[in-house]
């Protein structure tokens, strides 16, 4: 079955500790992304990777690492979390750059809670 | 500013009343695609519909519609004789061109209840 996986699907860690929410794809898509979801925000891109080594901030990357060694796994690293950064997270893929004629599957999301 | 702006926050209808969402873009490309994606109570979001620039055809998935207008730019998305199934967040989102990639812009989401 084609899908995104992401784990863990539910977080609560403390300030400082440091986190990786790991996704994976396995469409061999090129393109993967991550979202975080607030109240009134929607949906806002953290970062993007056109392909394997290749990397690029979105719109708040601020606090976040990621790396893309393979095609099919995209982790996002939270060196110092911080209560600012509790949120719902959403990882994508799809075959091209998002949008276009390229839908985005998303995974499940993963629920964080930074106390 | 490529911007997707969703008004609704929330909109609460009885079960059968039709119920329209709507969604107003704003961007300088010309070719682009709009979407709408649906956040069950569940908390993933499912794909509803794609729509490119140049096809300004309404599109009716069974109780589903959608409008399609370049000249008000909006994207309004109906729903026919509501179900409680259908409460959710909907989300319409604007693909832009950002640094030589192209992504997803999303509205801020509109929280749809349908009450028995």
């Amino acid at each position: 079955e084609a899908q995104v996986t992401q784990n863990p699907r539910y977080l609560i860690t403390v300030t400082g500790k440091k986190l990786t929410v790991t996704c994976s794809q396995n469409m061999n898509h090129e393109y993967m992304s991550w979202y975080r979801q607030d109240p009134g925000l929607g949906l806002r891109q953290i970062y993007y990777s056109m392909n394997v080594e290749v990397t690029d901030k979105g719109d708040v990357p601020e606090g976040y690492k990621v790396s893309r060694k393979e095609k099919r796994n995209f982790p996002l690293i939270l060196e110092s979390p911080s209560p600012n950064q509790t949120s719902l997270y959403f990882c994508a893929s799809s075959l091209g750059p998002a949008g276009g004629y390229n839908e985005q599957f998303f995974g499940p999301g993963t629920r964080l809670t930074v106390l | 500013a490529q911007k997707v702006t969703q008004a609704q926050t929330e909109i609460s209808v009885v079960e059968k009343e039709d119920v329209t969402l709507d969604c107003v873009y704003e961007t300088r490309d010309t070719t682009y695609y709009l979407f709408w994606y649906k956040q069950p109570p569940s908390g993933e979001l499912v794909f509803l519909i794609r729509r490119n620039s140049f096809d300004e055809q309404n599109e009716i998935s069974g109780r589903y519609s959608w409008n399609f207008q370049k000249s008000t730019s909006s994207f309004n998305f109906t729903i026919t004789a509501s179900q409680v199934v259908d409460s959710a967040v909907y989300f319409c989102a604007l693909s832009v061109k950002s640094q030589g990639a192209q992504k997803l812009v999303f509205g801020q989401g509109t929280r749809l209840t349908i009450n028995p």
